[in-house]
């Protein structure tokens, strides 16, 4: 059972074009959802975080749209550079738990 | 501040063999998660340790197991391997203090398996 969906796979965007990933998660439970980036050869790295009490959460380029009763959540590149290209995970945990329930990730791709 | 540290990067078994991989997390954390990275199956929960204690445990058969010791240091072990355990083994380090649920990611090691 896929806790949390992601979508789409992978994405092609332009130099500073928007890139929008997108997630669902099936347990109301969550009350935590991070994005992860992760670049070739390294483990991923923490880039924002949400918690359900607010509807959005921006990061400099970076921001985190959250829809609580629609069980969504996306996060929004602003202003798309090559280096962002990178696999993003989405994840989700609940309370004091460590355990993190990752979507299967989606492949950015940003052209110069 | 060093980071996480996984060791070995790389490794090549065989079928039926068994592994151990380390990780020694950053200095001050005492929660340790381990979690494999496929292509098919993305990142999946293993476990987590606290102190000493296994906290919590993903849904993996018991030829996967791990450790804590008391530097927090962890190890975890995967007996008799088969083809379908070639991944890529990801260690996670947190603290309270950087908040409950951030985690800080090693490199992983990559095991392959013939």
């Amino acid at each position: 059972q896929q806790q949390v969906k992601q979508s789409p796979q992978s994405l092609i965007v332009q130099k500073g074009g928007i890139s929008i990933i997108n997630c669902a998660y099936e347990n109301t439970a969550f009350d935590y959802f991070p994005w992860y980036q992760q670049f070739p050869g390294k483990g991923p790295a923490l880039l924002i975080a949400i918690r359900p009490d607010v509807s959005e959460k921006k990061e400099g380029r970076f921001t985190i749209s959250f829809n609580k009763s629609a069980k969504q959540f996306s996060l929004h590149i602003m202003d798309s550079q090559p280096g962002d290209s990178a696999t993003y995970f989405c994840a989700a945990s609940r309370g004091s738990n460590y355990k993190l329930t990752f979507g299967k990730g989606t492949l950015l791709t940003v052209n110069p | 501040k060093a980071g996480v540290t996984q060791t070995p990067r790389y490794l090549i078994k065989t079928r039926g063999q068994q592994v151990t991989l380390s990780c020694s997390p950053i200095s001050g954390h005492r929660s340790v998660s381990w979690y494999q990275q496929t292509p098919g199956q993305g990142l999946q929960f293993l476990f987590e340790y606290f102190s000493e204690t296994q906290r919590n445990k993903g849904n993996f058969p018991g030829r996967f197991s791990g450790r804590q010791f008391s530097n927090s240091r962890s190890e975890m072990n995967v007996s008799t391997l088969e083809l379908g355990d070639s991944a890529l083994y990801l260690c996670a380090s947190s603290s309270i203090s950087s908040g409950a649920n951030v985690l800080t990611f090693g490199a992983g090691s990559r095991l392959t398996v013939l």
